[in-house]
């Protein structure tokens, strides 16, 4: 059972480039979110996703876009890459209910040089 | 808007010990708790989650209490071991849907000494 899978692990941008972080899940989530930390703080959410097809911003959002196509995959993209966007991002999942805890990813550490 | 506080932000204790780690909250009006622990350059794993109308949970040598009126939680880990070394967070959310998203405090990072 993979759970929530992120890809890639590690990554280095130059300033003004673009990619996308990948985030997949196989348990049948409804909701999904991307969050980031940076360090010495707690997670603050960018974007978040009760369903396919459905997405709203977070704290966070600028400088971000996502999609939800499918219930498994939930792709956070960066257009321009900014000094400011380093950091590292986690995805993760839970079912409808909220009794159930967030499932998080291992994360995708990015640097923007 | 609503803000999670922990205090200390890193704790170091002998083996053995028993240990209370505090998270407050500033808006009393939450759906649940979460408490979650993360080792270094991995992802969060959550501990235990209490619902607004619970006391506590427990989960082996773990025990978590909430006051909700209060603002307050704490997570008890009893006889500790060099292996709890992690970071530990809380979070709260409002409710479900929209509302489940979650409020992060910054986390306690727990060092147990052999």
């Amino acid at each position: 059972n993979a759970g929530v899978t992120q890809t890639p692990k590690f990554r280095i941008l130059k300033i003004g480039q673009s990619m996308t972080l990948q985030c997949t899940q196989d348990m049948n989530h409804n909701y999904m979110y991307w969050y980031r930390q940076d360090p010495g703080m707690g997670l603050k959410l960018i974007y978040y996703s009760v369903g396919a097809g459905i997405t709203d911003k977070g704290e966070v959002p600028n400088g971000y876009n996502v999609s939800r196509s499918t219930t498994e995959d939930f792709p956070l993209r960066l257009e321009l890459a900014a000094p400011s966007q380093t950091s590292v991002y986690f995805c993760a999942s839970s079912l409808l209910t909220g009794y159930q805890p967030q499932h998080f990813g291992d994360g995708t550490r990015l640097s923007i040089l | 808007k609503q803000e999670v506080t922990q205090i200390p932000a890193a704790l170091s204790v002998p083996e053995g010990e028993n240990l209370v780690l505090n998270c407050s909250f500033t808006d009393s009006a939450i759906y649940n708790l979460q408490w979650f622990r993360q080792d270094p350059g991995k992802g969060l794993t959550s501990l235990l989650l209490i619902q607004s109308s619970q006391r506590e949970q427990t989960s082996g040598r773990l025990n978590a209490s909430l006051d909700k009126s209060s603002g307050r939680s704490t997570l008890y880990i009893a006889a500790s071991q060099p292996g709890d070394s992690a970071t530990y967070l809380c979070a709260v959310s409002k409710g479900t849907g929209a509302n489940s998203k979650l409020t992060f405090g910054k986390g306690i990072t727990l060092s147990v000494r052999p």
